[in-house]
């Protein structure tokens, strides 16, 4: 299985508060697991990327927790902001292959 | 550092017309390139990717068609636009590692 499932498809959250979303993945020979942020009208960026060695990378505010069991791994984004207002998108790939992506998660942060 | 351009970064053609994309990566050789297709509000669909020059490997069956005359150069055409080809086209390069770097972009409306 070669499908990356990510929820919600939509997101509002209030400034100061936690955004998280969430992606689940059934081939277990996945080894790498980035997340990406688009802002309308660019292309994605790499916002932050873990492996399944570790259940857990911060960077900044951005955090990503990692489930090997559930097959799950999640971006938490504390402290929103206005500006973190973006499309977000998990992926996964393995071995240096081909990446799957989720099929994103529109985040709107409110003042 | 790496760079990547693509260019134009937005194209309005009409259908039946021929369609030229292109992509140069900056600072690096050897690199492994991609082109994806985004439609409006969706996800990511990886249409084409190359592992070096001259080497393509489709994903999705279409009319569309890619080609890499040179190390750092990525084509995407087409000899006939559908209107079903209108999306934001992004090309993406890797090297060595999992982590992909995505272009700014074109945007594409066939009319």
């Amino acid at each position: 299985q070669q499908q990356v499932k990510q929820s919600p498809q939509s997101l509002i959250v209030q400034k100061g508060g936690i955004s998280i979303i969430n992606c689940a993945y059934e081939n277990t020979a996945f080894d790498y697991f980035p997340w990406y942020q688009q802002f309308p009208g660019k292309g994605p960026a790499l916002l932050i990327a873990i492996r399944p060695d570790v259940s857990e990378k911060k960077e900044g505010r951005f955090t990503i927790s990692f489930n090997k069991s559930a097959k799950q791994f999640s971006l938490h984004i504390m402290d929103s902001q206005p500006g973190d207002s973006a499309t977000y998108f998990c992926a996964a790939s393995r071995r240096r292959s081909k990446l799957t992506f989720g099929t994103g998660t529109r985040l709107q942060v409110t003042l | 550092s790496q760079t990547i351009h693509q260019w134009p970064a937005t194209l309005v053609q009409p259908v039946g017309s021929p369609l030229s994309l292109e992509c140069t990566v900056e600072g690096t050789s050897n690199p492994n390139l991609y082109w994806y297709r985004q439609a409006a509000g969706r996800g990511l669909q990886l249409l084409f990717y190359s592992v070096g020059i001259g080497q393509i490997s489709s994903e999705v069956p279409q009319n569309l068609s890619a080609s890499r005359p040179q190390d750092r150069q990525f084509i995407l055409s087409s000899k006939k636009l559908l209107l079903s080809d209108s999306g934001f086209y992004l090309c993406a390069w890797s090297i060595g590692r999992d982590e992909q770097f995505f272009g700014p972009g074109t945007r594409l409306t066939v009319l």
